[in-house]
């Protein structure tokens, strides 16, 4: 059974430059959550989502955007990218509404110059 | 508002000896509580998670952890540390929804020989 799976695995932008990022849960898994991993922060959470919906959403600005398609795939959009932006992005998929075990993908390594 | 603290950002023992990662939290519900796990380019594992059944919770590769309500701390422990633990470890509350997780900022275990 394949895990969380996230792409690319590595990422170089520009400052003002938008980037989407991808992640395909594992089958059958319907939550997919986003989180921002910084060395001074740690883990932030971002938003998640469940059946196409988004249920939370954490303390990022509007540039931070998702969405979830009827295959459970989700997509996060940074615009306007900012040096602060560069961070490890994970995304993790759960098998239903509850999250009491999430599955992590490897993650995107962003990198804003 | 929920919160976690990890009270040692750097914990390094020997292998073969004792490990204690000490986590203290903050919930306004009954919490849930977890120990996730990433090693180096890897994505977050689940090593173990309360639920308000026993208070003892035991997990993989031999780790436990144990919830005291009056001291609101939910350290995890291993008898005897392996090469192989070295990676950082991450404690995290839930409410009781499992809506929004609260990660701490990570302890990094190393290993010596």
């Amino acid at each position: 059974k394949a895990g969380v799976t996230q792409t690319p695995r590595y990422l170089i932008k520009t400052r003002g430059q938008q980037v989407t990022l991808s992640c395909s849960p594992i089958s059958g898994h319907r939550s997919v959550s986003w989180y921002q991993q910084t060395p001074g922060q740690g883990l932030q959470f971002l938003f998640e989502y469940f059946s196409e919906t988004q249920r939370n959403k954490g303390n990022f600005p509007g540039r931070f955007s998702g969405r979830q398609f009827s295959n459970s795939r989700s997509e996060m959009n940074v615009s306007t990218l900012e040096l602060g932006d560069s961070a490890l992005y994970l995304c993790a998929s759960s098998r239903d509404s509850t999250n009491e075990k999430l599955f992590f993908g490897s993650g995107t390594q962003l990198s804003v110059l | 508002a929920q919160s976690v603290t990890q009270l040692d950002s750097h914990v390094s023992v020997s292998e073969g000896t004792p490990v204690l990662l000490r986590c203290n939290y903050s919930s306004s519900y009954s919490p849930s509580l977890f120990w996730y796990v990433q090693h180096p380019n890897k994505g977050l594992q689940l090593l173990l998670k309360y639920t308000s059944a026993a208070t003892l919770v035991k997990g993989i590769n031999g780790f436990e952890a144990e919830f005291k309500k009056s001291e609101t701390s939910f350290h995890l422990t291993k008898p005897s540390a392996h090469m192989s633990d070295a990676a950082e470890y991450f404690c995290v509350v839930s409410d009781s929804g499992y809506s929004t997780l609260t990660f701490g900022k990570g302890t990094m275990l190393l290993v010596s020989p």
